[in-house]
């Protein structure tokens, strides 16, 4: 069974940083593209951005909002993926999802963790 | 930047069909995909590949994509399928992910 599990999530005053994990079981994670999507209060979803697998390059790419302050980094030795984000405004409050991409169909989120909370507030 | 739009809400009776626009320029050129939202849930992969179903969704939804529309369609409508439904495209110019605005389903 996939399973992927959110951790990290937290209150973070604007202009600081934060960390969140996602740990993943049930598949081969170095094999497998990874994403993080976020989904502000009451809105709707927004991809944040992905890491490919090291055999396809292990490259990251962003969405706009977000290029230049966040990260993606993976560790296949424990199927772990991160998302570094720094300089942190109001608006990168959401919850934040890890997903796999391409898992069983390409290009689509196939698979979701069940999210963390991040609040960026004074 | 490519734009997904989709109807705010729809509200739909017990066993009757509800219909799902997804707007997009020239969207029957890529592939479609929808995921379905229930309050307090992650988002359900429930449409691939414009019109596949993973494995476990009912063939009460279907889809199709021509155009500038793609539609999701749920026959025989239940309470259950009361939810968010956003459609998803790669936009391969832009190099991104895209979701649409989501429409939320309203089961009478």
């Amino acid at each position: 069974e996939v399973q992927l599990v959110e951790s990290g999530g937290g209150l973070v005053k604007p202009g600081g940083s934060l960390r969140l994990s996602c740990a993943a079981s049930g598949f081969t994670f170095s094999n497998t593209w990874m994403s993080w999507v976020r989904q502000a209060p009451g809105k709707g979803l927004e991809w944040v951005g992905r890491v490919k697998s090291d055999i396809d390059g292990g490259t990251t790419d962003f969405a706009a909002p977000v290029k230049g302050r966040f990260s993606i980094s993976r560790h296949d030795s424990n199927s772990t993926v991160y998302l570094q984000m720094n300089s942190l405004v109001t608006e990168d409050t959401a919850v934040y999802y890890c997903t796999t991409i391409g898992l069983t169909v390409s290009a689509s989120f196939d698979f979701w963790g069940h999210g963390t909370l991040v609040s960026v507030s004074s | 930047s490519y734009v997904l739009t989709q109807p705010p809400s729809l509200s739909v009776a017990p066993g009757r069909t509800a219909r799902i626009s997804c707007g997009g320029d020239n969207i029957g050129r890529k592939n479609v995909h929808w995921y379905q939202q229930k309050p307090g849930q992650a988002p359900v992969l429930v449409i691939y590949y414009d019109s596949e179903r993973p494995s476990g969704i009912p063939e009460r939804f279907s889809g199709s994509n021509s155009g500038n529309t793609a539609t999701l369609t749920i026959s025989g409508v239940e309470a259950g399928d009361e939810a968010d439904y956003y459609c998803q495209v790669w936009d391969s110019s832009g190099d991104q992910y895209v979701f649409g605005t989501g429409t939320k389903v309203t089961v009478l």
